[in-house]
């Protein structure tokens, strides 16, 4: 079946813009993860939702990164007034459920340039 | 805090000879520990997962890892490397519990080389 995709796979912008990033879980999967992984680096968890509800946001870096998931299948990463330091590989991963057993499975990421 | 650290950030193994990537964890918690790899230019792919049953799990391609609690160690190791398995993989640890036990928390990556 079809995995977790992520849209657009590559984004270049400009300093102080506004970026939309987009996930499509795997169909059925009620638990969806955002996480970011700069250069070097392994993933860092930025917020996850249990169906619509965003459960845990705690790994965003501050108040410019906003997450939504309304329908509670697809996901909206949100960064405004971007900047230098956003610049990183942002995944999306999806499970059934939430519980720390859960597989996630994992999009092959969107590629943000903030130059 | 959950944790983890991967000993090596790069291991070099000819083909045909055995992979070990050393990890070990901190956790106030039974942790669920994961291996993860990564090719190039593609997404994460779940190697293996512990979850409190059997100490020694065995994943895809080959690979298995050990849970040792006393050690508070979760190596990977496969007996004999082959050129496709170059690629970065990363140890990681669930977040623990309640509301965070989902979020998984990473190591900073081993790089794995294999020589013809």
């Amino acid at each position: 079946g079809a995995g977790v995709s992520q849209t657009p796979s590559n984004k270049v912008t400009e300093k102080g813009k506004y970026v939309e990033l987009r996930c499509d879980p795997i169909s059925g999967h009620t638990a969806l993860y955002w996480y970011r992984q700069s250069l070097g680096q392994g993933p860092e968890f930025l917020i996850y939702f249990q169906g619509t509800g965003a459960a845990d946001d705690s790994g965003l870096p501050n108040d410019r990164f906003f997450a939504v998931r309304p329908e509670g299948s697809v996901s909206t990463l949100k960064i405004q007034r971007t900047e230098r330091g956003d610049s990183a590989v942002y995944l999306c991963a999806s499970s059934l459920n939430a519980g720390g057993t859960d597989t996630q499975y994992f999009g092959p990421g969107t590629r943000l340039t903030v130059l | 805090a959950q944790s983890v650290t991967q000993l090596d950030s790069h291991v070099s193994v000819s083909e045909g000879t055995p992979v070990l990537l050393r990890c070990n964890y901190s956790s106030s918690y039974s942790p669920s520990l994961f291996w993860y790899v990564q090719h190039p230019n593609k997404g994460l792919q779940l190697l293996l997962k512990y979850t409190s049953a059997a100490t020694l799990v065995k994943g895809i391609n080959g690979f298995e890892a050990e849970f040792k609690k006393s050690e508070t160690s979760f190596h990977l190791t496969k007996p004999s490397a082959h050129m496709s398995d170059a690629a970065e993989y990363f140890c990681v640890v669930s977040g623990g519990y309640g509301g965070s036990q989902g979020n998984l928390i990473f190591g900073k990556g081993t790089k794995l080389s294999v020589k013809p």
